[in-house]
């Protein structure tokens, strides 16, 4: 079965600050993994995604993140977030045995709280 | 425009009542979803559905009940089962149930009993 968890619940930052999300898996497969932007009263929002290939994955609004598998870590960063970034960010992951998938999993979010 | 179509935005449910939360999309996607999320708790998956007239539960499908008679539409009835119904109800879905597509997800229903 797989397993997401997102260490922090909530990450305040300083507006123009470096900022890294981090989030953790737990899977015994191949795994797609998935960083989601929710602002509030919204849905989801698909910031980046990981399937295979190249380990540092580019994201929309400046983001991208880096698949670590001997850590089992999908963490989000950004070099320098803006106010428009305050939002909830979900990590997601998908693994696929080859006889079926189980879906998407997510963890529980963490609140990104930039302050000017 | 494609995309995901949840109605209605706000729901209030009396105790005992039935409602049906729509969730429409023209995306020509297979698969579709229901999640519920709470505070601090993030998404948990209710039902799910891969190809049209066909679903499955999901982690917490006590309380809840779903249709997949046409591909676009994938209602959510909240039966009076369902002991702690307020929350945010959010629909998705993609292209296909392996995933390693995106899932698009629409604005959601915040239901709230009264």
């Amino acid at each position: 079965a797989q397993s997401v968890t997102q260490l922090d619940s909530q990450v305040p930052v300083f507006e123009e600050a470096p900022v890294e999300l981090r989030c953790n898996y737990s899977s015994s497969v191949s795994v797609y993994l998935f960083w989601y932007v929710q602002y509030p009263n919204q849905g989801l929002q698909l910031l980046l995604k990981y399937l295979s290939g190249s380990t540092l994955v580019k994201g929309i609004n400046g983001f991208e993140a880096e698949f670590n598998k001997s850590q089992t870590s999908f963490h989000l960063r950004k070099p320098s977030v803006h106010i428009s970034d305050t939002a909830e960010y979900f990590c997601a992951v998908s693994d696929y045995s080859g006889g079926g998938a189980d879906g998407l999993t997510f963890g529980k979010g963490t609140h990104l709280i930039i302050q000017p | 425009d494609g995309g995901i179509t949840q109605s209605p935005k706000y729901l209030f449910r009396k105790e005992g009542q039935n409602v049906t939360l729509s969730c429409e999309q023209n995306l020509n996607h297979d698969a579709m979803y229901w999640y519920r999320q709470d505070p601090g708790q993030g998404l948990r998956l209710i039902y799910y559905s891969q190809i049209v007239n066909d679903f499955q539960k999901g982690d917490i499908a006590e309380g809840y009940s779903v249709s997949r008679e046409k591909k676009e539409s994938f209602p959510l009835t909240v039966t009076s089962a369902q002991k702690n119904p307020t929350a945010f109800y959010l629909c998705a879905s993609s292209l296909r149930w392996i995933m390693n597509t995106e899932a698009f997800f629409g604005q959601g229903t915040r239901l709230t009993v009264v």
